[in-house]
């Protein structure tokens, strides 16, 4: 079975400065990762995802999250935010056939 | 693409009644879900059909869940007899051969129980 941590639940931020998002999985099989936003009323939207290869994935948006075997995580990043950017983010593992879902982390950009 | 199509998208219905949410999948997709998501809970996998057979449905809280995909582009979720414990948003999604593709997601269908 496997299994998603997202270390932050809520993640202020400032425009224009830059944003971490931490994730955490535990898997005893070959994993796929995936990185989703939800805009307020939304349903969710792929921003990124890694299924092998480099592991530096780069996404919609700006958006970059790097796959650490080692250390079992697949942090997200913004080098710089817009207030668009005010979302809830899930990170999600699939493996053995099912697709688990963080708890998800509350981004909230203020001006 | 039309996306995910999910109907309706917002019902308020009294304690025991029967509610049915409808989903069409993106054309050429093969794997459906249906998950809820909660405040408490958070996303939840209810059911995953692949080629319109249900294959993991271990999510399904209850027997007054059931879900159905007569054909490929069209899926149900009904509650007999609701409960409002039930309220919650109910999304349908879709991908190209289960979890390695992107999996789409619907509007959702956002479900109050009175």
């Amino acid at each position: 079975a496997q299994s998603v941590t997202q270390l932050d639940s809520q993640v202020p931020v400032f425009e224009e400065a830059p944003v971490e998002l931490r994730c955490n999985y535990s898997s005893s099989v070959s994993v796929y990762l995936f990185w989703y936003v939800q805009y307020p009323n939304q349903g969710l939207q792929l921003l990124l995802k890694y299924l092998s290869g480099s592991t530096l994935v780069k996404g919609i948006n700006g958006f970059e999250a790097e796959f650490n075997k080692s250390q079992t995580s697949f942090h997200l990043r913004k080098p710089s935010v817009h207030i668009s950017d005010t979302a809830e983010y899930f990170c999600a593992v699939s493996g053995g056939g099912k697709l688990s879902f963080g708890a998800g982390t509350t981004v909230t950009v203020r001006a | 693409d039309a996306g995910v199509i999910q109907s309706p998208r917002h019902e308020v219905t009294e304690m025991g009644q029967e509610v049915t949410l409808r989903c069409k999948p993106i054309s050429g997709h093969n794997s459906l879900f249906w998950y809820r998501q909660t405040m408490m809970r958070g996303l939840e996998l209810l059911i995953y059909f692949n080629n319109n057979v249900p294959i993991d449905d271990s999510g399904m809280p209850e027997d007054r869940f059931s879900a159905k995909m007569p054909n490929a582009s069209f899926s149900t979720l009904k509650i007999q007899p609701s409960e409002p414990r039930d309220s919650a948003v109910y999304f349908c999604a879709s991908s190209f051969q289960g979890y390695g593709n992107t999996i789409y997601f619907g509007e959702g269908s956002w479900l109050t129980v009175v």
